[in-house]
């Protein structure tokens, strides 16, 4: 059975960086059958894939058109977690943040949801 | 606007079946298996049904899923008060190299 816990604050202030945590239970972030993705859901957006990251011999990362040039999703071997930096953010990058794991095509486990609202 | 497309709203009565219906293109549904998943008011999205029809276990048989072509459809039969809930599809879009979820259909139990 595969946990994920997330840990972040729920408070950003425009301009700033957005930081989240995922921990993994269950499985390794190294695995070479999973990816670790995060995703957001607002109500004006739904639900939006922000990207991932999966370990095939070496690391690889996608990341969503939309956040591309904002998002970074980086693995912690050491403490077998994920997390999720947004620099630049602004009030639209208000929402619920999930973090998730995949496996052969499916999204089968999601994180509890953090909700990060950017406001001064 | 959603890459896939479902209707934002279903309704049925206790025992009945409802379907909801889920439309992509063929770089999403069309190549890669599809997720139904259901949100309770707070909760974080669960996993409903993977690989078009397999359900978890947990999982009950009145949730069933299917897929043709570009398109898929989540069927619940016997509907109990306890499936009023959001429910969303999702699949790996080889175009846009992400995933891609639809806008949501909330169901309700009349």
């Amino acid at each position: 059975q595969v946990q994920l816990q997330q840990s972040g604050p729920g408070l950003v202030k425009p301009s700033q960086t957005l930081s989240l945590t995922c921990a993994i239970s269950g499985d390794s972030v190294s695995s070479n059958s999973a990816a670790w993705n995060w995703i957001r859901q607002s109500p004006s957006r739904g639900l939006e894939w922000l990207g991932r990251t999966y370990y095939r011999s070496k690391w690889y990362n996608n990341y969503a058109v939309s956040v591309k040039s904002r998002v970074t999703i980086n693995p912690d071997t050491s403490k077998n977690q994920f997390s999720l930096q947004l620099n630049s953010v602004t009030p639209e990058d208000t929402a619920v943040y999930y973090c998730a794991r995949s496996s052969t095509g499916d999204l089968m486990d999601w994180g509890q949801g953090t909700l990060v609202t950017v406001s001064s | 606007q959603s890459v896939v497309t479902q209707p934002p709203s279903a309704s049925g009565t206790p025992g009945q079946r409802v379907t909801i219906s889920c439309s992509g293109s063929s770089s999403n549904i069309g190549r890669n298996t599809v997720n139904w998943f259901q949100q309770l008011p707070g909760t974080a999205p669960k996993i409903l049904i993977y690989s078009n029809n397999q359900r978890p276990s947990g999982v009950p048989d009145r949730f069933s899923g299917s897929k043709s072509g570009t398109s898929a459809s989540l069927a619940i039969s016997g509907l109990q008060s306890e499936d009023e809930a959001d429910y969303y599809c999702a699949a790996w879009d080889g175009s846009l190299n992400g995933w891609v979820f639809g806008g949501g259909t909330k169901l309700t139990v009349l």
